[in-house]
């Protein structure tokens, strides 16, 4: 079975510009998250999706970062315009749905490095 | 709130030697914690997992860890080290059973050395 993949594993940007990133999940897994590290510091919650709604936005730093879950599949990132603090690397992580009373390993993908020069 | 402290963010050992990788939380509420391990250009693999059962729990290449709750640890241990280990090791809190969002700590490289 495959794991959880991500798209691109690098870009290079310049400020201003746009990125999307793109995660696809395990097969069935309803819960889809993201999480970012930027260099030096702890890995860091973005935001949660349970099929295609937003669970939990809490962590998405600025209205400059918008995702879709559009399906319930696939999950998209964008970052619109991207800024040089936005460098790091993005990390998705997709884990099933088997009730609120029992704990759901998360499975994550390698990443995408973003760079913003 | 939860947090995660790794205590040395790079720990350096020989092949066959004793590996340590410390990991404190704080946590008002019974936490799940969890070591994740990075090998170079992949993703997160979970090592292990405390879910409330027993304190000592044993993970993935040999290693385990021990909930401390008396001094908030749950330190990552394997006896005799490999370098197949080298890595970057990450400890982690969650305290919703439901699975929520996933506290890390900031990681510590993993050097070993022949």
């Amino acid at each position: 079975e495959a794991g959880v993949t991500q798209f691109p594993s690098h870009s290079v940007i310049e400020k201003g510009q746009t990125v999307t990133l793109r995660c696809d999940p395990i097969s069935g897994h309803d819960n889809l998250y993201w999480y970012r590290r930027v260099m030096g510091k702890e890995i860091k919650f973005l935001l949660h999706f349970v099929k295609e709604s937003k669970q939990d936005e809490s962590g998405m730093p600025n209205n400059r970062f918008l995702a879709e879950r559009t399906g319930g599949t696939y999950s998209t990132l964008k970052v619109q315009p991207a800024e040089l603090e936005d460098s790091g690397v993005y990390f998705c992580a997709s884990s099933p749905f088997t009730g609120s009373s029992s704990y759901n390993e998360q499975f994550f993908g390698p990443g995408t490095r973003l760079t913003v020069l | 709130a939860q947090s995660v402290t790794q205590l040395g963010s790079h720990v350096s050992v020989s092949e066959g030697a004793l590996v340590l990788l410390r990991c404190n939380y704080s946590s008002s509420v019974p936490p799940y914690l969890f070591w994740y391990v990075q090998y170079p250009n992949q993703g997160l693999q979970l090592l292990l997992k405390y879910t409330s059962a027993a304190t000592l729990v044993k993970g993935i290449n040999g290693f385990e860890a021990e909930f401390k709750k008396s001094e908030t640890s749950f330190h990552l241990t394997k006896p005799s080290a490999h370098m197949s280990d080298a890595a970057e090791y990450f400890c982690a809190v969650i305290t919703n059973q439901a699975g929520t969002a996933l506290i890390f700590g900031k990681g510590t490289t993993l050097s070993v050395s022949s």
